[in-house]
């Protein structure tokens, strides 16, 4: 079945340590994208990308970096500049950045600090 | 300033009665997605409106988009205990290249 893949299901940062997110997806979309959701809100956009070799910074980009080396992989990585990192991380993707079609979503990962 | 609102944001009912979430937005659009999340899980596609006066039905959920008022609505027809879950919308500014999401209406349905 394709789908979005998210791992690790739960990461626990240290203090000055960057980590990866890591988000697979088998459904030959185009366009991927990372969220970041906090308790009681909404999804907030860190980054997305809409081909291979190109990404652009969402609303809250400050603190994390991704790469997009190849069109299933969008890797996330949350630097030590991010200082409040705790949150779940939600990763999706869609057909295209302006299809009629909506996003899928991956599991999820949630990340806290030790 | 793009902006989506969901009202209410949290929500306990009855099984049994009906109830509607409302969804509304800042400037144009007629792209508009509803979505539902369970606790801890991902979210999971309801719903894709794409142009003015757009309704579209599933079991005991029905959702619409009037493009004019900048308006979407979820209705639950009969709730049943099932359907308790974080409901989201979210709009497709395709003019400012943007798909905000709403902060979401927990909705919690009582035995």
């Amino acid at each position: 079945d394709g789908g979005i893949t998210q791992s690790p299901k739960y990461l626990f940062r240290k203090e000055g340590q960057n980590v990866t997110l890591s988000c697979e997806q088998n459904l030959n979309h185009d366009a991927m994208y990372w969220y970041r959701q906090d308790p009681g809100q909404g999804l907030r956009l860190i980054y997305y990308s809409q081909i291979v070799n190109d990404f652009q910074k969402g609303d809250i980009a400050e603190g994390y970096s991704v790469s997009r080396e190849k069109k299933e992989s969008f890797p996330l990585t949350v630097t030590s500049a991010q200082k409040n990192p705790t949150a779940f991380y939600l990763c999706a993707s869609s057909i295209g950045s302006r299809g009629n079609q909506p996003q899928h979503f991956g599991d999820g990962t949630r990340l806290s600090i030790l | 300033e793009l902006k989506v609102e969901q009202n209410p944001l949290f929500l306990s009912m009855q099984e049994g009665k009906n109830y509607t979430i409302y969804c509304n937005y800042s400037t144009t659009s007629d792209r508009l997605y509803w979505y539902r999340q369970d606790p801890g899980k991902s979210l999971e596609s309801l719903f894709v409106l794409l142009s003015n006066g757009a309704v579209k039905q599933e079991g005991r959920l029905m959702a619409s988009l009037d493009t004019k008022a900048r308006l979407s609505t979820l209705h639950i027809t009969a709730a049943v205990h099932d359907l308790s879950a974080t409901y989201f919308c979210a709009v497709d500014f395709w003019r400012d290249d943007k798909i905000i999401f709403g902060k979401g209406t927990r909705l919690h349905i009582l035995p």
